[in-house]
Formats: C-alpha cells, structure tokens, sequence
C-alpha cells in the first residue's frame, strides 16, 4: 500500500547544531518528494522538493537527500535556529498530484 | 497578501448540524485540495479538482461534499456532522505541470470541533 513513514518522531538539536530528519517511502513509482515545516497553529509550509531523477538538492541550509534503492529520503538543516522548531513532514507524489504524506517529526532546538 | 486562505478559523458546531468552509487562492493555480489532519497530525487528503473538475475522491464520506465555483476558491460542505469529524482541515492549491510536479501550498486550516 502507500505510506510514508518517519524514523523518529522527536528530535531534539542544540541551537546552532546542524539536524537531519528521515523518511521512509514504499511507493516506488512516485517520482517527486517534498519536505514541509508546520508550526503551531500554521498549515503545512513548503521548504524543499526533489524529483526522482536527482539524489540530492540544496536549498538556503536545507539539504535533501534522495536514496531510491533502498526508498529513502532525508533533510539537513544546517545550523539550526530557534526558528526551525516545527514538526516537519515528507510527502511523496504518488501520480496525478496525489501527495501521500508521513507521520511528521517534530524538532525542538535547545538555547 | 495571504495566498491561500481559509475561513472561518475555528468552528465548533454541535453534531448533526451542517456546515461549510471556504477556500480562496490568489496564486492563480489551476488546482485546489482539501486535507484532513487529526490529533496525531497525520495528514491525508480528501479531495482535489483541477480547473472545477473533481479529480480526487480518497474514499470520503458523501457528507463531505466539495464544491468549485471557480479555480480559485474550492468549498467544503459537511452534512450531518459527526464526533469523528473534528479535525483540523487544510485547503491547498498548486499548479498543474503536466509531467513536471509542483509544489502544494498550504491554507492555515480550519479546526473543526463537534460537541
């Protein structure tokens, strides 16, 4: 069936570390993947996309990391900020713009 | 400028009772959704139509019935609601690219509560 899964559902950085979330995926005809942060009270925010026929994509301290064979997919933040304190989810297309999306994460950074 | 925007904020209703909200996107996308997010956050969609036709029915109850006037705005009415209809409901627009995908842009939600 279709499902995305996390790893971890917390995780906590000390400020200025740099955090990596993962991600797990089943389906292995979906082709394009994004990472979203939602703060409290927010809807879901979109941080970066990677599609299948790339491995890896940076953006401004975010860094996705696509693994097909074993249908992997991670995100790097980079020096993280009390800003970045969110849960965090990945989301896979599955075709015809259908999103199908994980558990989510939820990170806390530390002062 | 909000780009997609939901109304109302909140909604606590008793069951039973019917209701609506509404979607509006100014990003001029072709495509709009409604999700359902529960208590543990797990997110799922329900609905999408693409220029006012539907294309996307994830098994929802008829209740739920979704409504286009026009590419920008795509409601969600809620018949007979029921205690396991409290949710925080996401609406959400992108813009169709043939084979190139493009991101989904998010509504703050609109939390759903039935006494």
């Amino acid at each position: 069936g279709e499902s995305v899964g996390l790893h971890l559902p917390t995780l906590s950085v000390q400020e200025g570390d740099n955090s990596i979330i993962n991600c797990a995926y089943s389906n292995s005809a979906s082709d394009y993947f994004i990472w979203y942060k939602q703060e409290s009270g927010k809807g879901p925010q979109f941080i970066i996309d990677i599609r299948s026929n790339m491995d890896k994509r940076q953006g401004q301290r975010v860094t996705v990391l696509l693994n097909k064979t074993v249908k992997h997919l991670s995100l790097q933040i980079a020096a993280t900020q009390p800003g970045d304190s969110a849960v965090y989810f990945c989301a896979e297309n599955t075709g015809a713009q259908k999103l199908v999306f994980g558990q989510g994460t939820r990170l806390t950074i530390n002062p | 400028d909000t780009a997609v925007s939901q109304t109302p904020k909140y909604l606590v209703t008793q069951m039973g009772n019917d209701k609506s909200i509404k979607c509006e996107q100014n990003l001029g996308h072709d495509t709009m959704y409604w999700y359902k997010q529960d208590s543990k956050k797990f997110l799922k969609i329900m609905f999408s139509y693409n220029n006012k036709e539907l294309i996307i029915n994830e098994t929802v109850p008829n209740r739920f019935s979704p409504k286009s006037p026009d590419k920008a705005h795509l409601n969600l009415h809620i018949n007979s609601l029921e205690l396991g209809d409290s949710a925080v409901y996401f609406c959400a627009s992108s813009q169709s690219g043939g084979k190139s995908n493009q991101p989904q842009h998010f509504g703050d939600g609109t939390r759903l509560s039935i006494l």
